[in-house]
């Protein structure tokens, strides 16, 4: 299947500082990437949808002024988390759509991030 | 949003066929069903999907009911590594060209020698 890098794969950052996460699709491109959060024991919990070129969509909920995302070129997503506090810690997944062929999503293998 | 129901846990036993269901009663016409399983601290890794025929692939078949209100995944000859949480998702909006995948709480499948 397609490849899908992020980095760092772990990161630990203080109280307040911002923390930037990237996400690449190496093997095809994707207008369409999206951003996932997973608490431990829990589920992927959408954040939002990033398209190349244009302003992501967030899901209900999640803020957008702390969770930038910037889709500036058609294998290259990031998320940046400012202002991190120790309730952010956790797995952050990003995934890209393969729009040719059969639409496929495929995931990174995930970052995480601890807050202390 | 089509919505699905997955039971929380299964085993199986190496060798043998795994069969995870899944409900999707409220699933729309033009809506795909997709299975992806993640393995502990990794991404997801995506299995197959499928409309409403049914579908086979090197990892695993796909059959959908005929009313497509359920699926099931069949793991043909199970191995230690096919234990994982396996997520059965109906895509939400767009068909097979766009949406979005929302997660629900999926099947820890934990395979047993």
């Amino acid at each position: 299947g397609a490849v899908v890098s992020q980095h760092p794969s772990w990161v630990i950052c203080k109280s307040g500082t911002s923390v930037k996460i990237e996400c690449r699709s190496l093997d095809f491109q994707a207008t369409t990437m999206f951003w996932y959060r997973q608490f431990p024991k829990q589920s992927l919990m959408l954040m939002a949808t990033s398209n190349e070129g244009s302003k992501a969509t967030y899901e209900q909920g999640v803020e957008k002024d702390k969770f930038l995302i910037n889709h500036a070129s058609l294998t290259l997503s990031t998320l940046t988390v400012t202002s991190a506090h120790p309730e952010d810690s956790s797995f952050y997944i990003c995934s890209a759509r393969n729009e040719r062929g059969a639409y496929e999503q495929y995931f990174g293998p995930g970052t995480r991030l601890t807050v202390t | 949003d089509a919505k699905t129901t997955q039971p929380p846990s299964m085993d199986c036993a190496e060798g043998r066929a795994a069969n995870l269901p899944c409900n999707h009663s409220t699933i729309s016409g033009n809506e795909y069903v997709y299975w992806y399983r993640q393995i502990h601290s990794q991404g997801p890794q995506y299995i197959i999907h499928g409309l409403k025929n049914n579908e086979t692939n090197e990892m695993a078949s796909l059959i959908i009911t005929e009313d497509r209100k359920s699926s099931t995944l069949i793991l043909p000859h199970a191995t230690l590594r096919d234990t994982a949480v396996y997520y059965c998702i109906v895509r939400v909006g767009g068909g097979n060209q766009g949406g979005k995948l929302i997660f629900g709480q999926g099947t820890e499948l934990s395979v047993k020698p």
